[in-house]
């Protein structure tokens, strides 16, 4: 079965505060992985896609990378309005090819 | 560009009403979608439409019918309303399916 787990579920960051989010996936193909953040009230926005082991995209302070088993969201020196949910996802092989969604990561940054 | 665009933003029901949720997109997309949210839970995929004039049940479906208008809309309907249905309902489009989704705002939907 496919399948998403994020983690950590929360993490609390101080300002300039380099860390790591993680998104392991299980599926029988890989044809995409997904980063969206989600603003408390707002509908997920789309900030990466990767497609090999290997491949690593970037913007701004975010840093996408991925390997055969997991993507990692790489956040160097982090600013309060980094702070949202962090979600990733795959395409399904049963649905359709429609996207599944790990339960996300909220991060928290502080100043 | 509008991108992505539900209606009602809010919402409030009693059990046992009925109601449709509207979802348009502007960027000729072909497959559409409808996920709900709920706290612990993550976005669940209730139904969507690979194409115009085709549409799947996802995860969730139970309690829910689609009809997928034409190429720009998609419709969520509830016949009659669950407190379990308490949700907030999330639609995206894609220009293919497993392509990149892009999400509308969201309706805030309460059943009491």
């Amino acid at each position: 079965e496919d399948q998403v787990t994020q983690s950590p579920e929360a993490l609390r960051l101080q300002e300039g505060e380099s860390s790591s989010l993680n998104c392991s996936y299980t599926v029988s193909v890989l044809r995409g992985l997904f980063w969206y953040r989600q603003d408390p009230g707002k509908g997920p926005e789309f900030l990466f896609t990767l497609y090999s082991a290997g491949e690593e995209k970037e913007k701004e302070r975010l840093k996408a990378t991925l390997t055969k088993k997991e993507s990692f969201l790489h956040i160097t020196a982090p600013k309060p309005e980094d702070s949202a949910t962090y979600l990733c996802a795959v395409p399904a092989n049963q649905a359709g090819t429609a996207l599944i969604f790990g339960k996300g990561t909220t991060l928290s940054v502080s100043s | 560009n509008a991108g992505v665009t539900q209606t009602p933003k809010f919402q409030v029901l009693k059990t046992g009403q009925s109601m449709t949720l509207q979802c348009a997109q502007d960027m000729n997309h072909n497959s559409m979608y409808w996920y709900r949210q709920d706290p612990g839970m993550g976005l669940r995929l209730i139904y969507y439409s690979a194409s115009e004039g085709t549409t799947d049940k996802g995860e969730v479906p139970n309690g829910y019918n689609v009809s997928r208008l034409n190429k720009r809309e998609f419709s969520l309907r509830l016949e009659s309303a669950a407190p379990s249905q308490t949700s907030v309902y999330f639609c995206a489009s894609s220009e293919y399916g497993g392509g990149t989704q892009y999400f509308g705002p969201g309706t805030r939907l309460t059943v009491l």
